[in-house]
């Protein structure tokens, strides 16, 4: 099967500007995940959706974040503006349903750089 | 809430040796699951091996395996005939059945050949 896809692959943005992240789950996954991995850490749940419904927000910075899951499938992640400690690796994972005994698939990731 | 805390930043094995790695967790949840996860350069989070909590028997996969102490809230990995492929950045996770996973911050596995 297909895994979790993710684009771009690299960004790099001057501090203020705006991006966005896309992230295509697994087929039939109605649970998704983006993480934040800032360098020397490990990944941190920014907000989780189960089909286009936001289940999990309590660590996305919603002044500058955002995200949405239209009909149920891929999801945008945008920061704006984007700030210097902003950068970071961003993760998408996708599982059958909500819970972690169900599994996570994470995508490659977006690194995100800004300058 | 939960917390995962691994205490070697960085580890060193020499090819075909055995290696273990540390992680310790806290959570309030009595029904979790445990995870270590491999992270490559290129960046995707691999699933090496999971535990379930009620499980007492310590998980295996190959020539991975757990140390699994409930009581003491411990989940060390062993890798046994360490090969050139297994370096990469090694992260320890928890997380509640219905709950979100929490990672720990990481051990960098170098193999030496």
């Amino acid at each position: 099967e297909a895994g979790v896809a993710q684009s771009p692959r690299y960004k790099i943005i001057e501090k203020r500007q705006s991006v966005a992240f896309w992230c295509n789950p697994i087929s039939g996954h109605a649970t998704l995940y983006w993480y934040q991995q800032i360098l020397g850490q490990g990944p941190k749940l920014l907000i989780q959706f189960q089909n286009n419904g936001v289940v999990d927000d309590s660590q996305l910075p919603k002044d500058r974040f955002s995200a949405e899951r239209l009909k149920g499938v891929d999801s945008t992640l945008k920061i704006q503006p984007a700030k210097l400690e902003d950068s970071a690796v961003y993760l998408c994972a996708s599982s059958l349903g909500v819970g972690v005994n169900y599994g996570y698939t994470f995508g490659s990731g977006t690194r995100l750089t800004v300058v | 809430a939960q917390t995962v805390t691994q205490s070697q930043p960085e580890m060193s094995v020499q090819e075909a040796e055995t290696v273990t790695l540390s992680c310790t967790y806290d959570t309030s949840e009595s029904d979790y699951y445990l995870f270590w996860y491999k992270q490559p350069p290129s960046r995707q989070m691999i699933l090496v091996i999971r535990q379930e909590a009620y499980k007492q028997q310590n998980a295996t996969e190959n020539r991975f395996s757990v140390n699994f102490q409930k009581a003491a809230k411990s989940f060390s990995l062993k890798i046994s005939d360490s090969q050139l492929g297994d370096a990469a950045m090694y992260f320890c996770a928890c997380g509640g059945a219905t709950n979100k996973l929490i990672f720990g911050t990481g051990t960098l596995l170098a193999v030496q050949p």
